[in-house]
């Protein structure tokens, strides 16, 4: 059974202190790893997708690494409105459409 | 109208009631998902449409019923829910069922809960 675990379950920044989220996984055959983003009282709102070891994507002030093992979502300089909590998934090569979620990392920055 | 939307926002019901849950989207895409979000628990998948067609019914216990009368319609019908079944339900939609960029566009969520 494919399994995702992130951590820290929160975190607190001050604005402009940058920190990295961690995203490990088990899975037999690894399709994509995705990162969304979900703020309160909102649906989640889809970031990157990662298909291979060793490939990154950016946007903005957020960058999404991956090793064979884990993923990490960086965010550099954070301001406010990164505050969000930020999920993880996966999907097996023998799913064509299941995602298996994190349980997220709520991320407070502060002014 | 653009997106994903989720009608009610709020539902609040007793377990002897008998409700329903209504998405629609507006983006011209082919599967429909359910997801259940409790609190500090991953989302968990509950149904999946492909083109109207059931595709995957993840264990769910009867009192949830899905519906999807179009490929732009989903609903989910509840029936004497237990308190436990309080959470977020999300609808997601996706251009193709096997979407291999594994991008989902999701509404915002209705907000249940069981007295």
């Amino acid at each position: 059974e494919d399994q995702v675990t992130q951590s820290p379950e929160a975190l607190r920044l001050q604005e402009g202190e940058s920190s990295s989220l961690n995203c490990s996984y088990t899975v037999s055959g690894l399709r994509g790893l995705f990162w969304y983003r979900q703020d309160p009282g909102k649906g989640p709102e889809f970031l990157f997708t990662l298909y291979s070891a060793g490939e990154e994507k950016e946007k903005e002030r957020l960058k999404a690494t991956l090793t064979k093992k884990e993923s990490f979502l960086h965010i550099t300089a954070p301001k406010p409105e990164d505050s969000a909590t930020y999920l993880c998934a996966v999907q097996a090569n023998s799913n064509d459409y299941k995602l298996s979620f994190g349980a997220g990392t709520t991320v407070t920055v502060r002014a | 109208e653009t997106g994903v939307t989720q009608t009610p926002r709020h539902l609040v019901m007793g377990m002897t009631n008998k409700k329903s849950l209504k998405c629609e989207q507006h983006l011209g895409h082919n599967a429909m998902y359910w997801y259940k979000q409790s609190a500090k628990k991953p989302l968990e998948l509950m149904f999946v449409y492909s083109l109207e067609e059931r595709v995957e019914n993840n264990s769910v216990p009867s009192r949830f019923s899905p519906e999807c009368p179009n490929s732009s319609h989903l609903f989910l019908h509840l029936h004497t829910l237990q308190p436990e079944d309080s959470a977020l339900y999300l609808c997601a939609s996706s251009q193709e069922l096997a979407s291999y960029t594994g991008e989902l566009f999701f509404g915002e969520g209705s907000r249940l809960t069981v007295l």
